[in-house]
């Protein structure tokens, strides 16, 4: 079946360190997104990208890091840059990333600080 | 700038009864889509229904219908003989072509009691 996989579903951050935020689409989708969502707020954008080795910020990328080497992945770095990482990471696709289609979300990653 | 704004954070409603959840959006631009996403206790979002704005028609999906309102800027949506399955959390979300930007409202919590 067609879709979007993110993993791990949980993960901890000690002080101080980096980790990384899988996502994977079997949808042929050119658009990726990942998008942070907290408590009582709505999803906000961190970083897109429209294709491969291209990648634009969101309305919240500091802090964040992230590639595009292959059209199927898509993973998210949260950097120790990032002082505030605990929230629910969730990835999304889209056809041509027009904007205006619909988006396909995975699962997410529930992130917290140790 | 755009904004979304759900201003019903938590609503409840008995199984097989109708229930309407408010959206009001605000933007300067002409030509934008609004959407209802789905979030069920899994917490993968999922589209519900899409409406184009050059579009006077109210858009439906089986039981989901909404009520567009362009110059009041607002987007209801309708659960009709609403169900156990449509538990969870309902997010309103603008699109403009002109900034091209995607904003999410903070969503709406809905229970549905059996």
């Amino acid at each position: 079946d067609g879709g979007i996989t993110q993993s791990p579903k949980y993960l901890f951050r000690k002080e101080g360190q980096n980790v990384t935020l899988s996502c994977e689409q079997n949808l042929n989708h050119d658009a990726m997104y990942w998008y942070r969502q907290d408590p009582g707020q709505g999803l906000r954008l961190i970083y897109y990208s429209q294709i491969v080795n291209d990648f634009q910020k969101g309305d919240i990328a500091e802090g964040y890091s992230v590639s595009r080497e292959k059209k199927e992945s898509f993973p998210l770095t949260v950097t120790s840059a990032q002082k505030n990482p605990t929230a629910f990471y969730l990835c999304a696709s889209s056809a041509m990333g027009t904007g205006s289609e619909k988006l396909f979300f995975g699962s997410g990653t529930q992130l917290s600080v140790l | 700038a755009q904004t979304v704004t759900q201003s019903q954070p938590e609503m409840s409603v008995q199984e097989a009864e109708t229930v309407t959840l408010s959206c009001t959006y605000d933007t300067s631009e002409s030509n934008y889509y609004l959407f209802w996403y789905k979030q069920p206790p899994s917490r993968q979002m999922i589209l519900v229904i899409r409406q184009e704005a050059y579009k006077q028609q109210n858009a439906t999906e089986n039981r989901f219908s909404v009520n567009f309102q362009k110059a009041a800027k607002s987007f209801s949506l309708k659960i009709s003989d609403s169900q156990l399955g449509d538990t969870a959390m309902y997010f309103c979300a603008l699109y403009n072509f002109g900034n091209e930007k995607l904003t999410f409202g903070t969503g709406t919590r809905l229970t549905i009691i059996p």
